[in-house]
């Protein structure tokens, strides 16, 4: 089945320094990707929704300047968390739509942000 | 707007007895629903899908959800339940752009031995 391989699991970084995400889908061409943010014991809630060659499309309070996605290729995006503070901890999980616009998504194992 | 409410957020059975978790949604149009199971740090697991085909769906591992548009609900049901079932599950609904998902809160089933 369709894979969506996350890395890394988790990360540790301090204040001010920036962290990279990758998303890549391992056996299907993503056209789209989406990035999520879940705190604890919560539900998910999308950040922003990634296409491929373009600038991505942000949910409402989002910062565009924090949190930023690239989508290069049809198998991999990358969501940069720039100038990281604590409250940027969290569990980021990103997803991708294997083949028609109705079809499920399929989600990565998700990366736990630490920030000291 | 699309929105689905879970109506418990945690729900406990013993191993081997039947499961229910509740979902409520709440659209205008002829929704997309699905059931996603999150067991811990770990990202989300697809356990079935409704997509205006069979209203009684069978996913995985056991797991079924039946689709009442007159209740407006998609619970998800399982006859017996496993220590492995002990997660978090996520009843889902699509929006009419395709694109978004709405998630419920969430439901922690705890199975006990």
């Amino acid at each position: 089945g369709a894979v969506v391989s996350q890395h890394p699991s988790w990360v540790i970084c301090k204040s001010g320094t920036s962290v990279k995400i990758e998303c890549r889908s391992l056996d299907f061409q993503a056209t789209t990707m989406f990035w999520y943010r879940q705190f604890p014991k919560q539900s998910l809630m999308l950040m922003a929704t990634s296409n491929e060659g373009s600038k991505a499309t942000y949910e409402q309070g989002v910062e565009k300047d924090k949190f930023l996605i690239n989508h290069a290729s049809l198998t991999l995006s990358t969501l940069t968390v720039t100038s990281a503070h604590p409250e940027d901890s969290s569990f980021y999980i990103c997803s991708a739509r294997v083949g028609a616009l109705n079809s499920p998504l399929h989600f990565g194992n998700g990366t736990r942000l630490t920030v000291t | 707007a699309q929105s689905v409410t879970q109506l418990d957020s945690h729900v406990s059975v013993s191993e081997g007895t039947p499961v229910l978790l509740r979902c409520n949604y709440s659209s205008s149009y002829s929704p997309s629903l699905f059931w996603y199971v999150q067991h811990p740090n770990k990202g989300l697991q697809l356990l079935l899908k409704y997509t205006s085909a069979a209203t009684l769906v069978k996913g995985i591992n056991g797991f079924e959800a039946e689709f009442k548009k007159s209740e407006t609900s998609f619970h998800l049901t399982k006859p017996s339940a496993h220590m492995s079932d002990a997660a978090e599950y996520f009843c889902v609904v699509r929006d009419t752009g395709f694109q978004k998902l709405v998630f419920g809160t969430g439901t922690r089933l705890l199975v006990s031995p």
